[in-house]
């Protein structure tokens, strides 16, 4: 199964933008790129997901590269609230429908 | 509109016995999936149910069951509870079986055996 690589953490300072990068080299033409986020004592939430090209939506946008190996996840303009572990996963026809949490990225945010 | 509703949120039992999750999902979605979370394995899947079906199953021992009911509410069931089945418990929906979709999750349900 295709896997993601993700830093384990990362710091940004409020209403500075954030860009959060995923690393998936063996990621097959038919993976979806999903991003969710947890923030402390909730469920994960979705943020966005992709295919090839990039996608904006009202919380995020996802920077898909041409070769599909890497994704960046960008916040535009970081809150406090955005502070939580950021999840890139892949979904596959092999997993069907079964998101592979890895670690992700501990978002930090300064004021 | 709704979220995702687990109950009972919070949830206290005794190793040997059996507990009963429930999870409801957003309306209009039919795709309801399981997943454990705990601070040594991160989260895990337990399984995923569409119409009724079981469409995957993670790699947890046989005492982790599930269902799907035909309003596609679901239920989960643990029994002869460990120690280690010490967890949060999340429940997702989502549309449909496409790997397209994007997933909701509920609160969770926190699970505490002694």
């Amino acid at each position: 199964d295709a896997k993601t690589t993700q830093p384990n953490s990362m710091e940004s300072n409020e209403e500075e933008p954030v860009h959060l990068p995923c690393n998936h080299s063996t990621i097959s033409g038919t993976d979806y790129i999903h991003w969710y986020r947890q923030l402390p004592s909730q469920g994960p939430e979705y943020v966005i997901h992709g295919l090839t090209s990039n996608v904006n939506n009202r919380m995020a946008s996802l920077a898909i590269a041409e070769d599909r190996k890497s994704s960046t996840l960008i916040l535009h303009r970081a809150t406090l609230r955005d502070a939580a572990v950021y999840y890139c996963i892949l979904l596959n026809n092999n997993a069907g429908n079964m998101l592979t949490f890895g670690g992700g990225t501990r978002l930090m945010v300064k004021p | 509109k709704a979220g995702v509703t687990q109950t009972p949120r919070y949830l206290i039992k005794t190793r040997g016995q059996q507990v009963t999750l429930s999870c409801s999902p957003i309306s209009g979605h039919r795709s309801v999936s399981w997943y454990q979370q705990t601070p040594g394995q991160g989260l895990q899947f337990l399984f995923e149910y569409f119409s009724e079906t079981q469409r995957n199953k993670g790699n947890f021992p046989g005492r982790f069951s599930g269902r799907q009911f035909s309003n596609s509410r679901s239920e989960m069931n643990v029994s002869t509870l460990e120690l280690g089945d010490s967890a949060l418990y999340l429940c997702a929906s989502s549309f449909g079986s496409n790997r397209g979709y994007g997933y909701t999750f509920g609160s969770g349900t926190r699970l505490t055996v002694v």
